[in-house]
């Protein structure tokens, strides 16, 4: 199975701070890449899909990079409603795999 | 709107067996496959098993495979998961979840809770 490994753990910033998350897999895949976002108490909702692709709603304060084994989410000003975990996730292969997360918090 | 809403969670002993119900509504459940994803508290998501939409594809994890059983009813807009042979590891919330593109999850269900526990 693909094993993603997100880093940092825990990214401490401020409001209005540049967020960089990054996603790394054990081996190369497609463009099959996926974001999730998963605030305290409630259940998780896509971000992008395809690596890029922003899901219905999402703002364009959220983007998606990435090819390989190495993808990035960026949010590029950090809004109070964004301190959340993320979770990266692949669709290449069967089983399904997400990271271990990423928790961004208030600095 | 997408909903999908879980149901069938509870405490159950070790060794014991649960039904998950998820009931579907705001969009045509024959055209999409269907996933189940746990989170163990305080943990990370946990894929477990994929449904396809026409019914002729199952995947599972290998943590459950052998233990769980994904259906679907198209006529009543429902998936299912049954779990026998229960562990305490098997404690989390699981969620009932769409696939937009193959594995691409898309729409969520608030989730269920099952806690496995002597």
């Amino acid at each position: 199975e693909i094993v993603l490994t997100q880093s940092p753990a825990t990214l401490s910033l401020s409001p209005g701070e540049r967020a960089t998350l990054s996603c790394r897999a054990s081996q190369r895949i497609s463009s099959c890449l996926v974001w999730h976002q998963q605030k305290p108490g409630q259940a998780p909702r896509l971000l992008i899909y395809h690596v890029s692709n922003r899901a219905t709603g999402i703002p364009d304060r959220f983007s998606g990079s990435g090819s390989g084994t190495d993808f990035t989410l960026t949010i590029s000003s950090l809004e109070p409603e964004d301190f959340a975990t993320y979770y990266c996730q692949q669709c290449t292969t069967w089983p399904l795999t997400f990271g271990g997360g990423t928790k961004v918090e208030i600095k | 709107e997408v909903q999908l809403v879980e149901s069938g969670g509870g405490l159950e002993q070790p060794g014991g067996s649960l039904r998950l119900s998820c009931a579907a509504s705001g969009f045509t459940f024959g055209d999409f496959g269907m996933n189940w994803v746990r989170q163990a508290p305080g943990k990370g998501l946990e894929w477990i098993a994929y449904f396809s939409s026409r019914g002729d594809v199952t995947y599972y994890a290998d943590s459950v495979k052998g233990r769980f059983t994904i259906s679907r009813d198209n006529a009543k807009n429902s998936l299912y998961l049954q779990m026998n042979n229960l562990r305490a590891e098997d404690t989390a919330l699981y969620y009932c979840v769409r696939n937009e593109d193959v594995g691409v999850l898309d729409s969520w269900g608030q989730g269920v809770l099952v806690t496995v526990s002597s």
